[in-house]
C-alpha cells in the first residue's frame, strides 16, 4: 500500500462551521505533513509532524489546528476560516522526514464561503 | 529562505516536439527533487538527484543536476499528451532540515 489517503475530497463551509480534514497512511511511515495549495501556485509548507510530535509549524493561523492521534494518522481542524483559506489541502507522509520522498494525498479541495 | 526559481512558468508545444524545463537557485541543495502534478491531484515524485553533476534517465524525461548543486534541468523528449501536468522542483535547504521548498512550477501542455 503506497496510498496516502484523504478525506473528504470536496468541502464546502460557513465562516462559522467547525470541520476536520482526514489524512491516512500505512506505509510505516513517521513524518506527516500538511501543505496548502493555492490554483496555479506551489505547494507551501504548513505542518510538519515527526513521530507524532510536531516539528514544524511555518506560523500557520490558529484556526488550523493540527492533530497526529497515531502515526498513521493526520487530521487539520478547521474553524472560523477565512474565505481567502479557501484552497487544496494536501497531505503528505515521508519515511523519516528529512530530504526524503514525499507521498502526497490527492487533496481536499476547500472552499469556504 | 533558499529561493527556488523556474523557468518558464508556462510551456505550451505539439505532440512529439521537446521542451525543456529549468530550476535555478543561488544557494546549495543537498538534493533536488521533481515531481508532476496533475488537476485534482497531489504531486507525484518523479526523481530525486543527489549528486553535482548527476543526469538521471526515466524512459523520455532527462534530469540534470548542476555541478555546484545550485540548479537542475528536466528534458523531455517527443513530449505526448501524458505529459501534460505542473512539473515542480522541490528542495530542502541546508539550514532548513524537514521543509521541502517547492519552485512556482512550469505548467506544460502537450497537444496532440
Amino acid at each position: 500500500d503506497t496510498e496516502v489517503t484523504q478525506t473528504p475530497k470536496h468541502l464546502v463551509m460557513g465562516m462559522t462551521n467547525k470541520k476536520s480534514l482526514k489524512c491516512e497512511q500505512h506505509m510505516g511511515h513517521r513524518a506527516m505533513y500538511w501543505y496548502k495549495q493555492k490554483a496555479k501556485k506551489p505547494p507551501e509548507l504548513m505542518f510538519v509532524y515527526s513521530y507524532e510530535k510536531l516539528s514544524i509549524n511555518e506560523s500557520v493561523p490558529s484556526r488550523f489546528s493540527p492533530e497526529c492521534p497515531n502515526s498513521s494518522l493526520l487530521n487539520l481542524h478547521l474553524h472560523a476560516l477565512q474565505p481567502e483559506d479557501s484552497a487544496l489541502y494536501l497531505c503528505a507522509s515521508s519515511l523519516q522526514g528529512s530530504g526524503e520522498k514525499l507521498f502526497f494525498g490527492s487533496g481536499t479541495q476547500l472552499s469556504v464561503l | 529562505t533558499q529561493l527556488l526559481e523556474q523557468s518558464p512558468q508556462f510551456l505550451s508545444i505539439q505532440e512529439g516536439e521537446n521542451l525543456t524545463v529549468y530550476c535555478n537557485s543561488s544557494s546549495v541543495f543537498s538534493s533536488l527533487q521533481w515531481y508532476r502534478q496533475e488537476p485534482g491531484e497531489g504531486p507525484v515524485l518523479l526523481v530525486t538527484v543527489v549528486t553535482g553533476g548527476e543526469v538521471k534517465k526515466l524512459k523520455r524525461l532527462t534530469f540534470q543536476f548542476g555541478d555546484a548543486r545550485k540548479d537542475s534541468s528536466l528534458h523531455i523528449t517527443a513530449a505526448q499528451p501524458g505529459d501534460t501536468g505542473l512539473y515542480l522542483c522541490a528542495g530542502e535547504g541546508s539550514d532548513s532540515w524537514g521543509k521541502l521548498q517547492f519552485g512556482a512550477g512550469t505548467q506544460v501542455v502537450v497537444t496532440p
